[in-house]
C-alpha cells in the first residue's frame, strides 16, 4: 500500500498571501496524483489531477507540481473561500487508492 | 449538470446490514468507473470500493472485503453498496464518486464528481 503523507497538518496564512502545501508518497506514483478541497459539511471537490492539470472550473491561482514521490499544491493569492481542508490522493498503484491525511488551511 | 445523489444511510446495530444507493445523472454513467469513499466523523477520506464500467471488475479496501459488495445498474444509472456485518468503525459519511480511469493506459483524472454523502452510524 502506498502511504501518502501531507505537511503541514495545519497551515495559517493571511488572505492575499501564497500557500504551499506538500504531499509525499512512500513510493513513486509517477504523476498519478490528485488534489481535493473540502469545506465543512461539503463533499470534496477535485482541484488538480495528473499532478498539475487543473480540473474544470478551477481558478488559475491553484497550481500543482511534482512527480514521483514529492508533490506541491500552491495557491498563489489566498481568497476567503480557499480556507478549507486539502487532500492529496494517489491512484498509480491500486488497490488500494490512498489519500493523505489532509492539510487544514486556516486564516492567520 | 452532473448529479450524484446518495440514499440509504441511517442508524444500524453492530452486525447489521444496510444498502446504500447512488442515483447518477448529467454524465455518461456507463463510461465511468464508480466508487464509494467514506469519511469517519472528524477524520480524513478513505477509499472503500471501485467498480468497472461494466461491473466485471470490483476492488475493495481490505477492511471491508467479504462484508461489503459494490454493484451498479447502468440501465438505471445507479450505484449500490451492500454493507453486511457492520462494525462501529464503519461509521462514516459515505460518498458516491465517479472515477475516471483508463485501464489500458493507467490514465486517471481521479474522483471528478461527488455526491453529497449519506451518513451511516453503527451503534447499539
Amino acid at each position: 500500500e502506498i502511504v501518502m503523507t501531507q505537511s503541514p497538518a495545519t497551515l495559517s496564512v493571511s488572505p492575499g498571501e501564497r500557500a504551499t502545501l506538500s504531499c509525499r508518497a512512500s513510493q513513486s506514483v509517477s504523476s498519478n496524483l490528485a488534489w481535493y478541497q473540502q469545506k465543512p459539511g461539503q463533499a470534496p471537490r477535485l482541484l488538480i489531477y495528473g499532478a498539475s492539470t487543473r480540473a474544470t472550473g478551477i481558478p488559475a491561482r491553484f497550481s500543482g507540481s511534482g512527480s514521483g514521490t514529492e508533490f506541491t499544491l500552491t495557491i498563489s493569492s489566498l481568497q476567503s473561500e480557499d480556507f478549507a481542508v486539502y487532500y492529496c490522493q494517489q491512484s498509480n498503484n491500486w488497490p488500494p487508492i490512498t489519500f493523505g491525511q489532509g492539510t487544514r488551511l486556516e486564516i492567520k | 449538470e452532473v448529479q450524484l445523489v446518495e440514499s440509504g444511510g441511517g442508524l444500524v446495530q453492530p452486525g447489521g446490514s444496510l444498502r446504500l444507493s447512488c442515483a447518477a445523472s448529467g454524465f455518461t454513467f456507463s463510461t465511468y468507473w464508480m466508487s464509494w469513499v467514506r469519511q469517519a466523523p472528524g477524520k480524513g477520506l478513505e477509499w472503500v470500493a471501485n467498480t468497472k464500467q461494466d461491473g466485471t471488475e470490483k476492488y475493495y479496501i481490505d477492511s471491508v472485503k467479504g462484508r461489503f459488495t459494490i454493484s451498479r445498474d447502468n440501465a438505471k444509472t445507479s450505484l449500490y453498496l451492500q454493507m453486511n456485518s457492520l462494525r462501529a468503525e464503519d461509521t462514516a459519511v459515505y460518498y458516491c464518486a465517479s472515477y475516471y480511469y483508463d485501464g489500458s493506459t493507467g490514465y486517471t483524472r481521479g474522483f471528478d464528481y461527488w455526491g453529497q454523502g449519506t451518513l451511516v452510524t453503527v451503534s447499539s
